[in-house]
């Protein structure tokens, strides 16, 4: 019964490229969410996605970021030329379709370090 | 705008002691989980809290949702060493908002 996958674990990217994570939700769980941490701070939600839509995005970066659910494979996240700011860790979370808003269950993390 | 205001924000104590970390909002939210997240790793889902006045127990963890439903509390008995780690409090609807945080160590 596996949890939250995120991928890559850790990243490193030069400012200017590109960093893309990757999040599977738990089995069954076709609501996502994004959140992510920047150092010495806490938790700030991001964008909230179901299947093939995007349901809130008041907590995405107006510019460079953007984030999908495909109706096959995982949900992406984007960071387009990026910058040393970006640099935190970035968690998805999911939740199962009978309660979308709570009991939301967190993957491990992706470290994003910008050089 | 809603805020989750934790304490306290540090906590140091000893095997065996008890502790009570408190989260306060000035909002009424329909619900509150708590987690717990350890560093390097993503928050773990430790409880969710619905019902005003509700208590649930999770073996030596005691939580504890305001009848108001504006805040909340987690009590821990006979605090371990393996207790230890950032405990976070949340709530939201859609979207969850976080509070501070309070980050406990017990020393053996």
């Amino acid at each position: 019964n596996a949890g939250v996958m995120q991928n890559p674990r850790h990243l490193v990217r030069r400012r200017g490229q590109e960093a893309r994570l990757r999040c599977s939700p738990m089995k069954g769980h076709s609501h996502v969410y994004w959140y992510r941490q920047l150092p010495e701070e806490g938790l700030k939600f991001m964008v909230y996605l179901q299947k093939e839509n995007i349901i809130d995005e008041s907590g995405m970066p107006k510019e460079r970021f953007s984030a999908e659910f495909p109706k096959e494979g995982p949900s992406i996240l984007r960071i387009q030329q990026v910058v040393r700011g970006d640099s935190a860790a970035y968690f998805c979370a999911s939740s199962p379709p009978s309660r979308p808003t709570d009991t939301q269950y967190f993957g491990p993390g992706t470290r994003l370090t910008v050089l | 705008t809603q805020l989750l205001e934790q304490s306290p924000q540090f906590l140091s104590i000893q095997e065996g002691e008890n502790l009570t970390v408190y989260c306060n909002s000035s909002s009424v939210f329909s619900s509150l989980q708590w987690y717990r997240q350890e560093p390097g790793e993503g928050p773990v889902l430790l409880v969710t809290v619905v019902t005003g006045g509700e208590v649930k127990k999770l073996k030596r963890l005691t939580f504890q949702f305001g009848d108001a439903r504006k805040d909340s509390s987690l009590h821990i008995t006979a605090a371990q060493p393996g207790d230890t780690g950032l405990y976070l409090c949340a709530g939201g609807h859609n979207k969850l908002i976080f509070g501070t945080g309070t980050r406990l160590q017990v020393f053996p």
